[in-house]
């Protein structure tokens, strides 16, 4: 059972515009949310991440809100670039197991194309 | 430079050949991943460790070993490599405790035979 779902494998943008991932979960015991870019022939490198005590998390062109009652997050990219392009994975973590807060559930990810 | 580090970035096997890949990370993280990225499937947890001598199965382990002798390095073994383990494989690190990101190296292409 898949804990931590993208439902879209892939989303275009025109450059300048607003990009809006999307992430749902299941596990109502995670408690920490992750969102890591991936190019291709390297790995994943952390972007941004958000407590559940929160429901917005800020940095720079990169914001996640956090809605828990929906078991929803979403990155937004404003404005996009072409650099931006890559595949985005959700990550989530949660306090349910002697490990649970250190180990991170992935989604299948979400390839982001930026077009110029 | 804070890394993790990984070898082979590629390598072509047969099935039934022993292979190790190797792990090692330079910022004295003491939780240490590895995890396995497959088309459709994300990326899916193999083993992790907590500490020095402290490891525990993940998500997929069959097929696996590792050990965990000294912090920075985590080591993944297959010891007896099918084809269903052609994969893209990537070992992380983290400080541990709560709400920590983890730390990614390059990847290691395996294609098994």
């Amino acid at each position: 059972d898949q804990q931590v779902k993208q439902n879209s494998p892939s989303l275009s943008v025109q450059e300048g515009r607003i990009s809006i991932l999307n992430c749902d979960y299941t596990n109502s015991m995670f408690d920490y949310f992750l969102w890591y870019k991936k190019y291709p022939a390297e790995g994943p490198t952390f972007l941004i991440s958000i407590s559940s005590i929160k429901d917005k998390n800020e940095d720079g062109r990169f914001t996640v809100f956090l809605n828990k009652s929906a078991k929803h997050l979403s990155l937004h990219i404003v404005p996009s670039q072409p650099g931006d392009s890559a595949v985005y994975f959700c990550a989530a973590s949660g306090g349910y197991s002697g490990a649970g807060s250190y180990q991170l559930t992935f989604g299948k990810g979400t390839k982001l194309s930026v077009i110029p | 430079e804070a890394q993790v580090t990984q070898n082979p970035r590629y390598l072509i096997t047969v099935t039934g050949k022993k292979l190790t890949v190797t792990c090692s990370q330079n910022m004295n993280h003491e939780y240490m991943s590895w995890y396995r990225q497959d088309p459709g499937l994300g990326l899916r947890q193999i083993y992790y460790s907590m500490n020095v001598e402290v490891t525990d199965k993940g998500d997929v382990p069959e097929g696996y070993k590792v050990s965990r002798k000294e912090k920075r390095n985590f080591p993944l073994i297959l010891e007896s490599p099918s084809p269903n383990q052609t994969s893209l494989y990537f070992c992380a690190s983290s400080l541990g405790g709560n709400y920590n990101e983890q730390f990614f190296g390059p990847g290691t292409r395996l294609t098994v035979l």
